[in-house]
């Protein structure tokens, strides 16, 4: 079953305009991490956020900020004021101890596009 | 300083051959991930190494793939016989765990990858 949902396919927005990636879970632990992965065109996966799941405070950095919602299982990020360098593909994850604690579950990821 | 290196970065091959896939993790780094990513199936892990042991195969699709890490710096994902069905974009990653941390906490560092197709 899939564990990590991230609704939106494609996302196509124009240049400073504000852009929420949706991502619902699904895991029965009560400890577990919540990740934001970047891929952009050039293919490598980067890290941007991570949360556990006994912080449910919301944080920016920078032009990045994330709402994490225990009650509904979401762990949604925004980016603001967004920028051409922006497009890419962005995944969220989830590492719980049920299928092990190195295991990365990624959604299917979200594509973002913005145009100048 | 050098992030995961991952060699050939392209690769075609014919159905039937072996394939070899390479992974240099970053220095010090005590896990390592092997994940595969399609279109049809998104990204999956593999299979992956704390200390050079295997912890987590499940994610081996068949006997046809096997991956081996005979030291720290260096890991290799065979495939053999390959099938048209094995192209995909394979990715390396590792992981720095301090001792006594949960391994499911630190974020993972991906290489470039590397893009097979099998002809």
């Amino acid at each position: 079953a899939q564990k990590v949902t991230q609704a939106q396919t494609e996302i196509s927005v124009v240049e400073k305009e504000d852009v929420t990636l949706d991502c619902v879970y699904e895991t029965r632990d009560t400890t577990y991490y919540l990740f934001w992965y970047k891929q952009p065109p050039s293919g490598e996966l980067v890290f941007l956020i991570r949360r556990n799941s006994f912080d449910e405070q919301n944080e920016i950095s920078g032009r990045y900020s994330w709402n994490f919602q225990k009650s509904t299982s979401s762990f949604n990020f925004t980016i603001t004021a967004s920028q051409v360098v922006d497009s890419a593909v962005y995944f969220c994850a989830l590492s719980d101890e049920t299928d092990s604690w190195g295991k990365l579950q990624f959604g299917a990821g979200t594509q973002v596009v913005v145009t100048p | 300083d050098a992030g995961v290196i991952q060699s050939p970065r392209h690769e075609v091959t014919e159905m039937g051959q072996e394939v070899t896939l390479r992974c240099k993790p970053i220095s010090g780094h005590d896990y390592l991930f092997w994940y595969r990513q399609t279109m049809m199936r998104g990204l999956e892990l593999l299979i992956y190494f704390n200390n050079n042991v295997p912890i987590d195969d499940s994610g081996m699709p068949e006997d046809r793939f096997s991956a081996k890490m005979p030291n720290a710096s260096f890991s290799t994902l065979k495939i053999q016989p390959s099938e048209p069905r094995d192209s995909a974009v394979y990715f390396c990653a590792s992981s720095l765990i301090t001792s006594g941390g949960n391994p499911g906490y630190n974020e993972q560092f991906f290489g470039p990858g590397t893009r097979l197709t099998v002809l």
